[in-house]
């Protein structure tokens, strides 16, 4: 069975430029979570789909940041303009929800930037 | 506010030796525990759980304790060995929120030969 599936894996911008990352769930997981890894940090929510739905997107910037799981199934994250502070690894999860389990994660896109 | 705490940041075992990895919580509500284990450039993987509604979870080599009167859950490997080598994050979930994570810092571990 194959993982959740990121890319890019890594991507360096220069502030004030957008990124975008996106993310594959494993197959018939309809929940989908982003989260934000800080140096040194655990990973913190940003975002909880249920299929097509955000459910929890509390811990959004939403000023500058944006998500969408077009026909519940793909995902991406987009920051618009990036700020130094952005720079950090974010992580995509999926689940099969309705029951307790646990989240498949995926390896994850380091954005640096300068 | 970090509602998980991981207090120590690392922990150095010899090889065959017992590792505890210790975990404090502060929120009440959670009602759902889980230890996740990262290697360097990836992500977390799921490595043991554990319901309120019990005290010890155990699968091979890995037990959670989980103590709710002190709000501690541990981590406990033995034999330790050094492909255990890596960064043990504990989470806690709501159950009836739609089980997000509310990770601690981690502890990185290191199992010497």
């Amino acid at each position: 069975e194959a993982g959740v599936v990121q890319s890019p894996r890594y991507k360096i911008i220069e502030k004030k430029q957008p990124v975008a990352f996106w993310c594959n769930p494993i197959s018939g997981h309809n929940t989908l979570y982003w989260y934000l890894q800080n140096l040194g940090q655990g990973p913190e929510l940003l975002i909880r789909y249920e299929n097509e739905e955000a459910v929890d997107d509390s811990q959004l910037p939403k000023d500058r940041f944006s998500a969408e799981r077009l026909k519940g199934v793909d995902s991406t994250l987009k920051i618009q303009p990036a700020e130094l502070g952005d720079s950090a690894v974010y992580l995509c999860a999926s689940s099969f929800g309705g029951s307790i389990d646990t989240q498949y994660f995926g390896p994850g896109t380091r954005l640096t930037v300068l | 506010d970090q509602q998980v705490k991981q207090n120590s940041p690392s922990l150095s075992v010899q090889e065959g030796r017992i590792s505890i990895l210790n975990c404090d919580y502060t929120n009440s509500m959670f009602d759902y525990f889980l230890w996740y284990k990262k290697y360097p450039a990836e992500g977390p993987t799921f490595l043991i759980s554990i319901s309120s509604i019990k005290d010890k979870n155990e699968d091979g080599r890995f037990t959670v304790f989980l103590n709710k009167s002190a709000k501690h859950l541990s981590l406990h490997i033995v034999p330790s060995q050094p492909g255990d080598s890596a960064v043990y994050f504990c989470a806690a979930s709501v159950t009836n929120s739609g089980y997000a994570l509310n990770f601690g810092k981690g502890t990185s571990l290191l199992v010497t030969p």
